[in-house]
């Protein structure tokens, strides 16, 4: 079974600051895993995914996240934030079997603030 | 890309009826389908899969007879939460993955949001 760790549960930061949202997984297989946005009263909004390939991935509205399997970690980062960006963060993980659900960690509220 | 359409958005309903949620993939046939409940300020837990033309796999602790998970066609999945109490408002949410999708390839519909009173 697969489980995730997101260990920050709120992000408070400056407009136009770098932030980072730190999540670990673990797993005793591959895994593939996510990053989503979830807007207040909204569903889930894919940020990104990796699969496989290149560690660094890139997603939508400039974020980017860094596969590190040594680490078992996929943190997320953005170089420099909107007051948009607020909203809530979801790492989440699935083993590599065709039907696996998502599984996913706690959350991370992203509060930007001017 | 793919859409994934939740009905009601928004449901209020006495304690002891029950309510019916949909969620149809609208331009794609969707093999496995997931239900989902979140709670306030809380992460989503995954409630039951559900694979066309089959019976529902609920994870534990999760109440067969209370939530009922129909996916009668590629298209389509019912949660039915059956009477209904107040502990079970939430905010459900399906997702779905395609008969052709890639790996990983999951659709996720806008949510539900159940209030009983």
């Amino acid at each position: 079974a697969q489980s995730v760790t997101q260990l920050d549960s709120q992000v408070p930061v400056f407009e136009e600051a770098p932030v980072e949202l730190r999540c670990n997984y673990s797993s005793s297989v591959s895994v593939y895993l996510f990053w989503y946005v979830q807007y207040p009263n909204q569903g889930l909004q894919l940020l990104l995914k990796y699969l496989s390939g290149s560690t660094l991935v890139k997603g939508i509205n400039g974020f980017e996240a860094e596969f590190n399997k040594s680490q078992t970690s996929f943190h997320l980062r953005k170089p420099s934030v909107h007051i948009s960006d607020t909203a809530e963060y979801f790492c989440a993980v699935s083993d590599h079997q065709a039907g696996t659900a998502l599984i996913f960690g706690k959350g991370t509220t992203l509060s930007v603030s001017s | 890309g793919a859409v994934v359409s939740q009905h009601p958005s928004w449901v209020i309903c006495k304690s002891g009826t029950s309510v019916k949620i949909e969620c149809r993939s609208l331009d794609f046939q969707a093999t496995t389908m997931f239900w989902y409940r979140q709670f306030p300020k809380q992460s989503l837990m995954l409630m039951a899969t559900s694979n066309e033309g089959s019976k529902a796999t609920y994870e534990q602790g999760v109440e067969k007879d209370k939530f009922l998970i129909n996916h009668a066609s590629l298209t389509l999945s019912t949660l039915t939460v059956t009477s209904a109490h107040p502990e079970d408002s939430s905010f459900y949410i399906c997702s779905a993955r395609a008969r052709t999708g890639g790996p990983g390839e999951l659709f996720f519909g806008e949510g539900s949001r159940l209030t009983v009173l």
